[in-house]
């Protein structure tokens, strides 16, 4: 049973506009989210996080929003690049434990 | 960049044969985790350590081993190798507490 759900395997973004990625989590001890972004042949890298009792977390060009009573994630870049290109996966850690549950990925193409 | 190192970076193997990955990190973290990364999945957990000889397992465990001697290695075996568990592996390491994970560089295994 997947508990981290990435519904859109694929988005394209034009250049300068906004990318949203979305996720959404089926378990209710989930305390803290994390963004990963990753290229081929490369291992996955860390992007933004942010707890369960805040609701928005920025960090430059990414923004991260929590809704929990929708059990919602979701991603924000703005302005889009085209270096952004790549796998992004949603992931979380259940409370009380150091585990990472993943998404199943969304490949974001910025179109130049 | 976190030092991960994982050994070998590719391997083609045969079927029924055992096969030994290996994760190196030099940052001292207590967490230790072993992924595969496969289409359509993205990334599941195998097995991970929240310590010098404690282990746990993940979603996807059957057939696979771990071990952890000492702090900064993490070897995941695979006990006789099967055509299913062709995939890419990827180690991680965590700090604990609501940090982030390091990802390695990832080991490409094919069984044939």
């Amino acid at each position: 049973d997947q508990q981290v759900k990435q519904n859109s395997p694929s988005l394209s973004v034009q250049e300068g506009r906004i990318s949203i990625l979305n996720c959404d989590y089926t378990n209710s001890m989930f305390d803290y989210f994390l963004w990963y972004k990753k290229y081929p042949a490369e291992g996955p890298t860390f992007l933004i996080s942010i707890s369960s009792i805040k609701d928005k977390n920025e960090d430059g060009r990414f923004t991260v929003f929590l809704n929990k009573s929708a059990k919602h994630l979701s991603l924000h870049i703005v302005p889009s690049q085209p270096g952004d290109s790549a796998v992004y996966f949603c992931a979380a850690n259940p409370s009380g434990t150091y585990k990472y549950i993943f998404g199943t990925g969304t490949r974001l193409k910025v179109l130049a | 960049d976190a030092g991960i190192t994982q050994s070998p970076r590719h391997k083609v193997t045969e079927t029924g044969t055992p096969v030994t990955l290996r994760c190196h990190q030099t940052e001292n973290h207590r967490y230790m985790y072993w992924y595969r990364q496969d289409p359509g999945h993205g990334l599941r957990l195998i097995h991970y350590s929240y310590g010098v000889k404690d282990t746990d397992k993940g979603e996807v465990s059957d057939g696979y081993s771990v071990s952890r001697s000492k702090t900064e290695d993490f070897l995941l075996t695979l006990e006789s190798a099967t055509s299913s568990q062709t995939s890419v592996y990827f180690c991680a390491i965590s700090g604990g507490g609501n940090t982030e994970a390091f990802f390695g560089q990832g080991t490409r295994l094919t069984v044939v």
